[in-house]
């Protein structure tokens, strides 16, 4: 099946830098990437669409200034929390279709930031 | 606003029988429904899907069971298997978007 993989796995920041979390599809190409974050024993929210070779597409609460999205090829796209705060401690995942419409989607196994 | 609800937080089984794993939306917008087995610290893992046009869907010891009238789905293992305990999500989509919205999960323990 389909491969995501992301990184770092796991980063610990202080407070007011920034950090780069990258998400790959390893054996397919996807012009779409989609973003989620997770807080402990809730659900799965997604922040983001990610499209390549172009803006990505909020979802509504997310600010589109602090978590920035660049989708650089069919096979990257990357997150980078700025000025990151305890509060964006949280687990990030992404996942990306392999095919369209992008009805079954394919995770990344999730970077855990913590932000002292 | 929680669109897509699993009310059971958690549930424990007996190896061998069935587990059933329930999902309720308010959504009526909502077309395709998904099912994500995920383990700590990892990425969900697709399970089985259904689209609205369908009532059921079945694939090895999974199936999925969607009432439109009642906004509910439900999945079933059959048989349970001490591999299978994990955190299950139910995921939603609403017609054209793909974008999941997902419930907030149940955590199955299936005891040996």
């Amino acid at each position: 099946g389909a491969v995501v993989s992301q990184h770092p796995s796991w980063v610990i920041c202080k407070s007011g830098t920034s950090v780069k979390i990258e998400c790959r599809s390893l054996d397919f190409q996807a012009t779409t990437m989609f973003w989620y974050r997770q807080f402990p024993k809730q659900s799965l929210m997604l922040m983001a669409t990610s499209n390549e070779g172009s803006k990505a597409t909020y979802e509504q609460g997310v600010e589109k200034d602090k978590f920035l999205i660049n989708h650089a090829s069919l096979t990257l796209s990357t997150l980078t929390v700025t000025s990151a705060h305890p509060e964006d401690s949280s687990f990030y995942i992404c996942s990306a279709p392999d095919k369209w419409p992008p009805y079954e989607q394919y995770f990344g196994p999730g970077t855990r930031l913590t932000v002292t | 606003d929680q669109q897509v609800k699993q009310n059971s937080p958690s549930l424990s089984v007996q190896e061998g029988r069935i587990s059933i794993l329930n999902c309720d939306y308010t959504n009526s917008m909502f077309d395709y429904f998904l099912w994500y087995k995920k383990y700590p610290a990892e990425g969900p893992t697709f399970l089985i899907s259904i689209s609205s046009i369908k009532d059921k869907n079945e694939d090895g010891r999974f199936t999925v069971f969607l009432n439109k009238s009642a906004k509910h789905l439900s999945l079933h293992i059959v048989p349970s298997q001490p591999g299978d305990s994990a955190v299950y999500f139910c995921a939603a989509s609403e017609g054209g978007t793909y974008k999941y919205i997902f419930g907030t999960g149940t955590r199955l323990k299936v005891l040996a």
